[in-house]
């Protein structure tokens, strides 16, 4: 079956990095876009980045683009996301997702990790 | 950007009873919108896709349907397992996907 397992959340100071993977098993990595969706305490859904199934294409919501990177390696089957500059507004829940293609909705979610920002 | 608006934010509804939530686009999404329901501590798990076609292992009770702007999804006779946030998303723009608000779905 279909796992996704996120990984690598925890406390940061603003200005700092933080890099998030996700461990896909259960289906073909590589044929499958993948997106990380986040949300803050209390809040709704946002998403945050998509990377298509080869790694040719990426997009990001405007508040984290030039910040953070979406990207993935298909021989170990993860998804990863490279988190700069972390402001306190980036705390949040964050989680991967797949999706069969562009017109596609979110067939999967991981159970998420959490970012905290604080100084 | 399109932005997604649910209403509304929080319904009150008795179990067996019907529940309808509503999801409107500031511009067409053709039929390329989904909804999912979040239950507490738990990720979001997709109910309906296309507008109206369910996910696998959706019961019969969740409905869907609109297109366009306008879009619902009905949960015809409430059980206690459906109380939960429900999220509404456009997948039509793929650089910039977006959900709804969310509607919380409460026991009266």
């Amino acid at each position: 079956q279909v796992q996704l397992v996120e990984s690598g959340g925890g406390v940061v100071q603003p200005g700092r990095s933080l890099r998030l993977s996700c461990a896909a098993s259960g289906f073909t990595f590589s044929s499958y876009a993948m997106h990380w969706v986040r949300q803050a305490p209390g809040k709704g859904l946002e998403w945050v980045a998509v990377i298509s199934y080869d790694g040719t294409i990426k997009h990001y919501v405007d508040s984290v683009k030039g910040r953070f990177t979406i990207s993935r390696d298909t021989p170990k089957n993860t998804l990863f996301l490279q988190m700069n500059s972390l402001r306190a507004e980036d705390t949040a829940v964050y989680y991967c997702a797949i999706s069969s293609g562009w017109y596609s909705p979110f067939n999967y979610w991981g159970q998420g990790t959490l970012v905290t920002v604080s100084s | 950007e399109i932005v997604m608006t649910q209403s509304p934010a929080t319904l009150s509804v008795s179990p067996g009873e019907r529940a309808t939530l509503s999801c409107r686009a500031s511009q067409s999404v053709t039929s390329n919108l989904a909804w999912y329901h979040q239950k507490p501590g738990q990720a979001p798990r997709l109910l309906i896709y296309g507008a109206s076609t369910r996910a696998t292992g959706v019961p019969a009770r969740f409905s869907g349907s609109g297109s366009g702007t306008e879009f619902t999804l009905t949960i015809s006779s409430l059980q206690s397992e459906d109380f939960a946030v429900y999220y509404c998303q456009q997948y039509n723009n793929w650089s910039s996907y977006s959900f709804g608000q969310g509607t919380k779905l409460e026991i009266k």
